[in-house]
């Protein structure tokens, strides 16, 4: 089983600031899927093929790596990407899922 | 549009058995296939495996093996999931999300389903 570990647990950023979250692999993948999951709602794809952008999602977020290491980039924060994003592999099953970044506003 | 309408929340006793459900519309429903994710409250997202609703072929995640099992019914777009011999730890919320490819992902998810074990 492939083992997502995401970095940070929890981060507070303030409006403007450049985030970026961290998925790690315990073995090589091909692609990193992101998703955002705001509280009590079910999560949406954000970032697929491990850099495009879903549809509807600002292009102030972007998406970068290979192989073991993957992130998620906000180059300017705002109040509305409070939220819990999940890196997810489908390289091998089973398929899994990071434990997530709880992103909170400064 | 694209619809994944779930079944509505659960009460169940530990022992018991629970199937709930997830209708599709607005695509063809044996063109993809049907995932499910299960969220513990205030946790993080598990995959419990997927159905193939054209031929009904499943792939399980090794510990939901015993504990779910997943069918299709194509006359009525709907796909389900039975979740077996509930206890506590099945306290979850469970999503239907439908498979759009391996550099893809899960494009469309469900509201999702509460299920609760308790006495």
């Amino acid at each position: 089983e492939i083992v997502l570990t995401q970095s940070p647990t929890t981060m507070a950023a303030s409006p403007g600031e450049k985030v970026t979250l961290n998925c790690l692999a315990s073995s090589s993948v091909s692609y990193m899927n992101w998703y955002q999951q705001k509280s009590g709602a079910s999560p949406k794809l954000w970032i697929y093929g491990t850099s495009n952008l879903a549809s509807g999602v600002p292009n102030r977020f972007s998406g970068s790596g290979s192989g073991t290491s993957y992130s998620l980039t906000i180059s300017s924060m705002e109040a509305e990407d409070v939220a819990t994003y999940y890196c997810l592999q489908l390289s091998s099953y089973p398929y899994t899922f990071g434990a997530g970044t709880k992103l909170e506003l400064k | 549009e694209v619809l994944l309408q779930q079944s509505g929340a659960e009460l169940v006793r530990p022992g018991s058995s629970v199937k709930i459900s997830c209708k599709a519309s607005g695509y063809t429903f044996t063109d993809y296939y049907m995932h499910w994710v299960k969220q513990r409250p205030e946790q993080g997202l598990v995959w419990i495996g997927r159905i193939n609703p054209a031929n009904g072929n499943t792939i399980y995640a090794e510990k939901f093996k015993s504990k779910a099992t997943l069918t299709a019914d194509k006359s009525s777009n709907t796909a389900y999931m039975q979740l077996s011999s509930l206890t506590s730890e099945d306290t979850a919320t469970y999503f239907c999300t439908r498979f759009r490819g391996y550099n893809r992902g899960f494009d469309y998810w469900g509201q999702g389903v509460m299920v609760t074990v308790s006495s």
